[in-house]
């Protein structure tokens, strides 16, 4: 597509509850990144993926928290028995190649609002 | 440990001033620096970028400025626009890494 799609753009569910969040990258972009932004805060890294694999999840809060991207393109993060501190904008991101040896320029998507009552 | 600070929350300017955003960094092997801007619902998006050999890069109204003995850079809008009003987040690249984002610095033009 044209740019970084997200979906849902909001979700309200209750704290326990599992969640899904999509992201549609720009086609042809290999690199695709979660980041989560609290309120007040910049977007925070969680996972990286190069092609269909995980190339840096070390910003996963904890085991909760899992992303796939079974083709390469569409990617999902779940949330697990979510907590309230879970609430955030959570951003999708892609890049043409990823970290290289030039400036590495994300395209953001809208965001997808999480609130967890 | 924040390894990208911007220290001003806010900032207001008039229109046709200049205005300056700051960012700090402690990591000496960032090997980029970039501004992202974000309006409201939506997401950042990318300003301008300066390699950690450059010392300046001008991009129209846009001027990025870095001090590397400081670990230090600016953002300079000039002459700043009411639509110059949003956040602007400075983020760092280290190859092999995801960007790394400072808590962005609110700035305010008014006509």
């Amino acid at each position: 597509g044209a740019g970084v799609s997200q979906t849902p753009s909001n979700k309200v569910t209750e704290k326990g509850k599992y969640v899904e969040l999509r992201c549609d990258p720009i086609s042809g972009h290999t690199a695709l990144y979660w980041y989560r932004q609290s309120l007040g805060q910049g977007p925070e890294f969680l996972i990286y993926f190069q092609g269909t694999g995980a190339a840096d999840d070390s910003g996963l809060p904890n085991d909760r928290f899992f992303a796939v991207r079974p083709e390469g393109s569409v990617s999902t993060l779940k949330i697990q028995r979510t907590e309230r501190g879970d609430s955030a904008v959570y951003l999708c991101a892609s890049s043409l190649t990823g970290p290289s040896s030039g400036a590495n320029v994300l395209t953001f998507g809208a965001g997808s609002r999480l609130t967890v009552l | 440990d924040q390894q990208v600070k911007q220290n001003s929350p806010s900032l207001s300017v008039q229109e046709g001033r200049i205005s300056i955003l700051n960012c700090d960094y402690t990591n000496s092997m960032f090997d980029y620096f970039l501004w992202y801007k974000k309006y409201p619902a939506e997401g950042p998006t990318f300003l301008i970028s300066i390699s950690s050999i450059k010392d300046k890069n001008e991009d129209g109204r846009f001027t990025v400025f870095l001090n590397k003995s400081a670990k230090h850079l600016s953002l300079h809008i000039v002459p700043s626009q009411p639509g110059d009003s949003a956040v602007y987040f400075c983020a760092a690249d280290q190859a092999g890494t995801a960007l790394i984002f400072g808590k962005g610095t609110t700035l305010s033009v008014s006509s």
